[in-house]
This record gives structure tokens, C-alpha cells and sequence, in this order.
């Protein structure tokens, strides 16, 4: 199974803050990625897939990046409502595995 | 609007099968372009894949899982169902039902959506 490598783990930020998320696959999955937010208590979001491309209705300020082995999540200016967990998930085969997590808090 | 409703018994006891149900609407489990999915979080972890239907009948399971774990559709009630035999306290976690869409073009190129619908989750124990 390929194995995700999200990094950090954990993040503090601040209101208005660029913050990036990586995920290393550990085999190429070319776009093969998606990107999710979580909130306590509440089921993932989709925010964007195949690596780049937007959900509709998700803000602008994410952004995905990154082919091959190497992706990132980046959110230019954080907002309140971005304070959550972030996983990655790879869609190149089978099984799907999903990143660990990094948890963006104040 | 796409919504998909998990339902079960709530706990388990060791050894015993864990069974819930996702209930679609706004979409139909007997047409293609979508996997019918079940994730699952432990208390307090990450997220694991467990496996997929497709209207054909067509599933795969995660293999950390396979032996244990079945996907079943009833088209009748637009419901897809999971079931996992024997289990222990490690399968306590958060449930939950989700769709995988996709398709494919004219030239058999294939296009993931992503996990973009997904049930509320149901939180499944078990203990004895």
C-alpha cells in the first residue's frame, strides 16, 4: 500500500497567516491527491482533488500544488473557520490511504 | 443535494458483527460514476479506508480489513450496507458512509472527484 507522510502535525497560526500542509506519497501518484477539513465532531470536507482543482464552494484562499511524489496544501490568509485538522488522501490505487493529519490551531 | 445517512445498533460486543447501513438520496446507488465508500476514525486518530461498492456489485476492501469486512447494495431502498465479523476494540471508531465520484471521457481517460459526499457518521463501541 502506498503510505501518506503529511507534515507537521500540528501547526499554530494566526488570523491572516499563509500556511502550508505537505504530503509525501511514497511512490509517484502523478495528481492522484485530495485534500480534506475536518472540524470536531463534524464528518471531512472535500476542498480540493486532483491535487489542485478546487471543490465548488470552497473559498479561494486554498490552494493545492504538486505531482508525483510531493503536495501541498497552502491557505494564503487564515481565517477563523480554518482552524481544523487536514488530510490528504491519495486516489492512485488501492487501498486509499490517508495522510495522518496536521491540526492547524491558534 | 447529495445526503448519505448512516443507521446501526450502536454497540458491539468482542467477537460479535458489526453491521450499519448508509441511506442515499439525491443520487441512486444503481448508477455508475460513483463508488459507495465506508471510512472509518478511531477516537481520537486519523482516517482509515475500509472499501467500496460499485452499482455492478464490484468491491475492494482495504486488506488490513479483507478477511473481516463485506459491501453489500440494496438498489430496492437505494442503501449500501458494511458488515465486520469479529470484532475487538480496535474497530471502535466513528463510521462513516461516503461517495468516491468519477468517470470516464469518450477515450477511456478516468477523472476522480474525490470523497466529495459523506454521511455524518455513526460512532460504533465495542466493548463487552
Amino acid at each position: 500500500a502506498i503510505q501518506m507522510t503529511q507534515y507537521p502535525s500540528s501547526l499554530s497560526a494566526s488570523v491572516g497567516d499563509r500556511v502550508s500542509i505537505t504530503c509525501r506519497a511514497s511512490q509517484a501518484i502523478r495528481n492522484g491527491l485530495s485534500w480534506y477539513q475536518q472540524k470536531p465532531g463534524k464528518a471531512p470536507k472535500l476542498l480540493i482533488y486532483a491535487a489542485s482543482t478546487l471543490q465548488s464552494g470552497v473559498p479561494s484562499r486554498f490552494s493545492g500544488s504538486g505531482s508525483g511524489t510531493d503536495f501541498t496544501l497552502t491557505i494564503s490568509s487564515l481565517r477563523p473557520e480554518d482552524f481544523a485538522t487536514y488530510y490528504c488522501l491519495h486516489d492512485f490505487n488501492y487501498p486509499r490511504t490517508f495522510g495522518q493529519g496536521t491540526k492547524v490551531e491558534v | 443535494q447529495v445526503q448519505l445517512q448512516e443507521s446501526g445498533p450502536g454497540p458491539v460486543k468482542p467477537s460479535e458483527t458489526l453491521s450499519l447501513t448508509c441511506t442515499v438520496s439525491g443520487d441512486s446507488v444503481s448508477s455508475g460514476g460513483s463508488y459507495w465508500s465506508w471510512i472509518r476514525q478511531p477516537p481520537g486518530k486519523g482516517l482509515e479506508w475500509i472499501g467500496y461498492i460499485y452499482y455492478s456489485g464490484s468491491t475492494n476492501y482495504n486488506p488490513s480489513l479483507k478477511s473481516r469486512v463485506s459491501i453489500s447494495l440494496d438498489t430496492s431502498k437505494n442503501q449500501f450496507s458494511l458488515k465486520v465479523t469479529s470484532v475487538t476494540a480496535a474497530d471502535t471508531a466513528v463510521y462513516y458512509c461516503a461517495r468516491e465520484a468519477f468517470h470516464f471521457d469518450s477515450s477511456g481517460y478516468y477523472y476522480y472527484y474525490g470523497v466529495d459526499v459523506w454521511g455524518h457518521g455513526t460512532t460504533v463501541t465495542v466493548s463487552s
